[in-house]
């Protein structure tokens, strides 16, 4: 079956524009995670959504980040007025259920190269 | 704080040997860890999860230990093989098992 997906899978814009990516999780997941990766660091926590409600959005790294969920499906992570150290990948997961038993399943990434 | 700590440095082992990576964590034992892989430009995928009450558990050529004397987790690779070369990530359940940890990852490369 499909699994998650994420678009675009590179973008590059300029420092002080706003940019949206966009994740697609797998279908029937209530859980979805957002995940930062920089260059030679570890997987940096963002953002989890249950169903559309986010009940933890202690990772978020400035209150130019922000992410929704609609349907219980797809999510948008939004980052305005990009920085250059915003660049990093930046990686959806989702599990079925919730964090605690169950596996998650990651998407390719976004690469966001800010200049 | 609720770390997860891997050796940062690649480990390089010769094609049919055991590769062993080591994660060791901090503060309370969780009740479970889970070992990924994560090959160049794609997402972790998911390997294995060992339970606090699980000493060892396999699949086919992996092995992971979970030792909560030494708040340490081991995982092994066996006849290692060059496809087996990627990074491996272990993680902890945090924030009341509502989110997770993950470690920096060692990079393995398997030489033939």
């Amino acid at each position: 079956g499909a699994g998650v997906s994420q678009s675009p899978s590179n973008k590059v814009t300029e420092k002080g524009k706003d940019v949206e990516l966009r994740c697609d999780p797998i279908s029937g997941h209530t859980a979805l995670y957002w995940y930062r990766q920089s260059l030679g660091q570890g997987l940096e926590f963002l953002i989890y959504f249950q169903g559309n409600s986010a009940p933890d959005k202690s990772g978020l790294p400035s209150d130019r980040f922000s992410a929704e969920r609609t349907g219980g499906s797809v999510s948008t992570l939004t980052i305005q007025r990009t920085q250059q150290e915003d660049s990093a990948v930046y990686l959806c997961a989702s599990s079925v259920e919730r964090v605690g038993t169950d596996t998650q399943y990651f998407g390719p990434g976004t690469r966001l190269t800010v200049l | 704080s609720q770390k997860i700590e891997q050796n940062s440095e690649a480990l390089n082992i010769q094609e049919g040997k055991t590769a062993t990576l080591t994660c060791n964590y901090t503060n309370y034992s969780p009740a479970y860890l889970q070992w990924y892989r994560q090959d160049p430009g794609r997402g972790p995928v998911f390997l294995l999860l060992i339970r606090e009450n699980e000493k060892e558990k396999r699949k086919e050529r992996l092995k992971v230990t979970f030792d909560t004397t030494l708040k340490q987790s081991l995982f092994h690779i066996t006849a290692s093989q060059p496809a087996d070369s990627a990074t491996y990530l272990c993680a902890r359940p945090t924030g009341g098992y509502q989110k997770v940890t993950f470690g920096i990852g060692t990079k393995l490369q398997v030489i033939p």
